[in-house]
């Protein structure tokens, strides 16, 4: 079965600073693996996925990601975090039947 | 964004009472999913569907069910509200061809049961 660790329940950075959100997964398949952000009292959107393509993976407003098979992870960084990236993180893999797991969710804070 | 609407937006309810969720999308996609989101729990998935009439459970099933007679519509159905399912709800869609896999969701049902 397939699982999703997200290692802090919660970040904290200055504005202006890099931000590495650490994901863990397991899974008996090659995996698809995304990033969502949710901001306070809203839905999820998707930041970057990785489908068996490139490992490393940009996605929308500086976020990359690097799927590691060895280490079985899926960390999400951004170089100089901004004020407007303030939200929920969710570490989600697919599984082969188009089922989708969540991590908990890192909750991320960015300080003036 | 994707053409995903929930109704209602918002419901407070009695205990006891039945309640029904809705999700309309306009994306033709095949996969439709319920999930409930709590403090410190992420997003658990209640139901999906993977196709018209097509349902099934999902890890926490219990006090729910679900229908899809429409490709575009899946019902989430409360058959009598505890105040355990309190919660904000979301719909999801997602395909499986041609690379997409994702997920995209809709805004989200806020359900408080007293």
């Amino acid at each position: 079965a397939q699982s999703v660790t997200q290692l802090d329940s919660h970040v904290s950075v200055s504005e202006g600073t890099p931000v590495l959100l650490r994901c863990n997964y397991s899974s008996s398949y090659s995996p698809s693996l995304f990033w969502y952000v949710q901001h306070p009292n809203k839905g999820l959107q998707l930041l970057l996925k990785y489908t068996s393509a490139a490992t490393l993976v940009k996605g929308i407003n500086g976020f990359e990601a690097e799927f590691k098979k060895s280490e079985t992870s899926f960390h999400l960084t951004k170089p100089s975090a901004h004020m407007s990236d303030a939200a929920e993180y969710f570490c989600v893999v697919r599984d082969y039947g188009q089922n989708f797991v969540f991590g908990p969710g890192t909750r991320l804070s960015v300080l003036p | 964004d994707a053409g995903i609407t929930q109704s209602p937006r918002h419901k407070v309810t009695e205990t006891g009472t039945p309640v029904t969720l809705r999700c309309h999308q306009t994306e033709n996609h095949r996969y439709m999913y319920w999930y409930r989101q709590d403090p410190g729990h992420g997003l658990r998935l209640i139901h999906y569907s993977y196709g018209v009439k097509d349902t099934d459970k999902g890890e926490v099933s219990d006090g729910y069910s679900v229908s899809r007679s429409k490709t575009e519509d899946f019902l989430l159905t409360l058959e009598s509200a505890t105040s355990s399912q309190t919660s904000v709800y979301f719909c999801a869609i997602s395909e499986r061809d041609r690379g997409r896999y994702e997920q995209y969701f809709g805004p989200g049902t806020r359900l408080t049961v007293t």
